[in-house]
């Protein structure tokens, strides 16, 4: 079974400062990839995704990850984090070919504090 | 246009009771999929929807059981509810389905059943 490791369980950053979340999976065959945002009192959103090509993939509000096979890793940066990036980061991943449907198996979530 | 709805959105049951919960998808989208979320496990996959069909189920007991109408509004239940039952019911709806892997669920805000 595919699982998912987001080695950072709490983050607390200043505003301005880098991020990156790391991101590893089990799987060895092809994978969709995906980074997706918990904000306070809000739902689950896309922040980016991969399916194949480029392996660095742009999202929303200036997030980034890049895919690299050889180290099953799919890692979110920011170069300037705000305060509002304040939330809670998901990776997940599904089987990228017939029989993977919709079923995400997710990794256990970090935490991100930006503090003013 | 219309996201993902759930409801309701929130709900107190005791032991023993059983709850069903319903997800519209947005407009257009055949596959729903369900998840549990819990401080504890995390985001985890109930089962997947596509054309009133299941086609992939988690790890679950048989007491969480689903299924999805032609509308492909879709409604899972939880029988002889447990403590443990206690999550945010996440559903996300999708627009490719059967064969694809290409998939990018979009996410309701959830059901937060509270088990006493």
């Amino acid at each position: 079974a595919q699982s998912v490791s987001q080695h950072n369980h709490h983050v607390i950053l200043s505003e301005a400062a880098s991020l990156e979340l790391g991101c590893n999976y089990s799987y060895g065959g092809t994978v969709n990839l995906f980074w997706y945002v918990q904000y306070p009192g809000q739902h689950l959103q896309l922040l980016l995704k991969y399916f194949s090509g480029d392996p660095l993939v742009k999202g929303i509000k200036g997030f980034e990850a890049e895919f690299i096979k050889s180290k099953f890793s799919f890692n979110l940066r920011k170069p300037s984090v705000q305060w509002s990036d304040t939330a809670e980061y998901f990776c997940a991943v599904s089987r990228g070919v017939t029989g993977g449907g919709n079923k995400l198996t997710f990794g256990t979530g970090t935490q991100l504090k930006v503090e003013l | 246009k219309a996201g993902v709805t759930q409801t309701p959105r929130y709900l107190i049951k005791t032991r023993g009771q059983q709850v069903t919960l319903s997800c519209s998808p947005i407009s257009g989208h055949r596959s729903v999929s369900w998840y549990q979320q819990t401080p504890g496990q995390g985001l985890q996959f109930l089962f997947e929807y596509f054309s009133e069909t299941q086609r992939n189920k988690g790890n679950f007991p048989g007491r969480f059981s689903g299924r999805q109408f032609s509308n492909s509004r879709s409604e899972m239940n939880v029988s002889t509810l447990e403590l443990g039952d206690s999550a945010l019911y996440l559903c996300a709806s999708s627009l490719l389905g059967q064969g694809s892997g290409a998939n990018v669920l979009t996410f309701g805000a959830g059901s937060r059943l509270t088990v006493l």
